[in-house]
């Protein structure tokens, strides 16, 4: 089953460098998929998303990476900045108007 | 750039209270969601709202719970007795149109004793 509680996966990574946020999700059905930042208190800040009809997605340093034959999902965030410490959240829908399910998240730190 | 906005930041209150949190959706969303997310945890989801009405929600959000969007601006959540275990940061979230991102407020962060 799933863990809880405080004890995230994390990423530690050089400033400067690439990172690879990976996220396995749980419903092949699965239309829709989004990458959000969650900064300390604050509410998840929209990065990314895709469809089930494409496999990659670029955006400013930011690539989605969608692989439909194992339900992965991966981030890629291009020269990685101090700023880019947060926690990241996958998410999932089937589409439509039906909810976004999160993943558990995977906590970046960037060291400068 | 438009904000979801959402009163109080943080709430105190007593096992058994009732509670309201309030939302300023983006004003032209049509779509408004209620998440929860424990601390440490994953964001959960907890009620959809479409055309006045609720179009899903889910196990959380039992007979305690209801929305609202009494005047065409504000979106509620409440929570009618609340219990220790309803501790969590609640987000507000919404979207003009279905299958697109969800815009998210920064959450209140509501704590029973």
């Amino acid at each position: 089953g799933e863990s809880v509680g405080l004890h995230l996966p994390t990423l530690s990574v050089q400033e400067g460098d690439n990172s690879i946020i990976n996220c396995a999700y749980s419903n092949s059905a699965s239309d829709y998929f989004i990458w959000y930042k969650q900064e300390s208190g604050k509410g998840p800040q929209f990065i990314i998303d895709i469809r089930s009809n494409m496999d990659k997605r670029q955006g400013q340093r930011v690539t989605v990476l969608l692989n439909k034959t194992v339900k992965h999902l991966s981030l890629q965030i291009a020269a990685t900045q101090p700023g880019d410490s947060a926690v990241y959240f996958c998410a999932e829908s089937l589409g439509g108007n039906t909810p976004l399910v999160f993943g558990k998240g995977t906590r970046l730190s960037v060291i400068a | 750039e438009p904000e979801v906005t959402q009163t109080p930041s943080h709430q105190v209150t007593q096992m058994g209270q009732e509670v309201i949190l309030r939302c300023v959706p983006i004003s032209n969303h049509l779509y408004f969601y209620w998440y929860r997310q424990i601390l440490g945890q994953k964001v959960e989801f907890l009620v959809s709202f479409y055309n006045n009405e609720i179009s899903e929600k889910s196990e959380i959000f039992d007979d305690q719970f209801s929305v609202e969007r009494p005047d065409g601006s504000n979106f509620t959540l409440k929570i009618r007795s609340t219990k220790l275990e309803d501790s969590a940061m609640y987000f507000c979230a919404g979207t003009y149109t279905t299958n697109e991102k969800l815009f998210f407020g920064s959450g209140t962060q509501l704590s029973v004793l």
